[in-house]
């Protein structure tokens, strides 16, 4: 039972223009979200996070978007650079076990210069 | 600093042997956790550890499959008998902090096991 699904295995675009990446959850205990990037032969790095009760939450390039009632949240990269070419995963977690993160299948954005 | 340190970065063994992979955390982390990277499932929970006692390890697939955390730098995941289907990326992370905090995980390079 996929309980985050990142339904886009892979996206390209230019780079200066926006990337949109996308995810989905099932449950609706998960209450904290968050992205990871993950380089080829690296470990996924910490991206950017945010609390349910909030449903936008900004950093430079980097802005999430999370919808409670469609349970979805999204990743804008504004605007894309090369450097940005990576696996994109989404994750989220529950107030009573904010240690288990679930992770999503990953997004592979390859952005073009 | 330095990170979450991995070893060994590549694996190859064949079937029925004994493998572990080891894993030294970032100091003052009190979190860590083992994952499985695999093209089929991505990146899964294994089990994961609070001030070296193990909290949750539901995502163990079977008893071949052990870790242990002696002491708070030092961490291992054994699989005994090794099997092909074990092939994947094994990765390594730790956090700290409280709440939220232990959720924003540093990951090692992960170890890269073949099993023929």
């Amino acid at each position: 039972d996929q309980q985050v699904k990142q339904n886009s295995p892979s996206l390209s675009v230019q780079e200066g223009r926006i990337s949109i990446l996308n995810c989905d959850y099932t449950n609706s205990m998960f209450d904290y979200f968050l992205w990871y990037k993950k380089y080829p032969a690296e470990g996924p790095t910490f991206l950017i996070s945010i609390s349910s009760i909030k449903d936008k939450n900004e950093d430079g390039r980097f802005t999430v978007f999370l919808n409670k009632s469609a349970k979805h949240l999204s990743l804008h990269i504004v605007p894309s650079q090369p450097g940005d070419s990576a696996v994109y995963f989404c994750a989220a977690s529950t107030s009573s076990n904010t240690g288990k993160l679930i992770f999503g299948q990953g997004t592979t954005l390859q952005v073009k210069p | 600093d330095a990170g979450v340190i991995q070893s060994p970065r590549h694996e190859v063994t064949e079937m029925g042997q004994e493998v572990t992979l080891r894993c030294k955390p970032i100091s003052g982390h009190d979190y860590l956790f083992w994952y499985r990277q695999t093209m089929m499932r991505g990146l899964e929970l294994l089990i994961y550890f609070n001030n070296n006692v193990p909290i949750d390890d539901s995502g163990m697939p079977e008893d071949r499959f052990s870790a242990k955390m002696p002491n708070a730098s030092f961490s291992t995941l054994k699989i005994q008998p090794s099997e092909p289907r074990d092939s994947a990326v094994y990765f390594c992370a730790s956090s700290a902090g409280t709440g939220r905090k232990a959720g924003e995980l540093f990951f090692g390079e992960g170890s890269r096991l073949t099993v023929l």
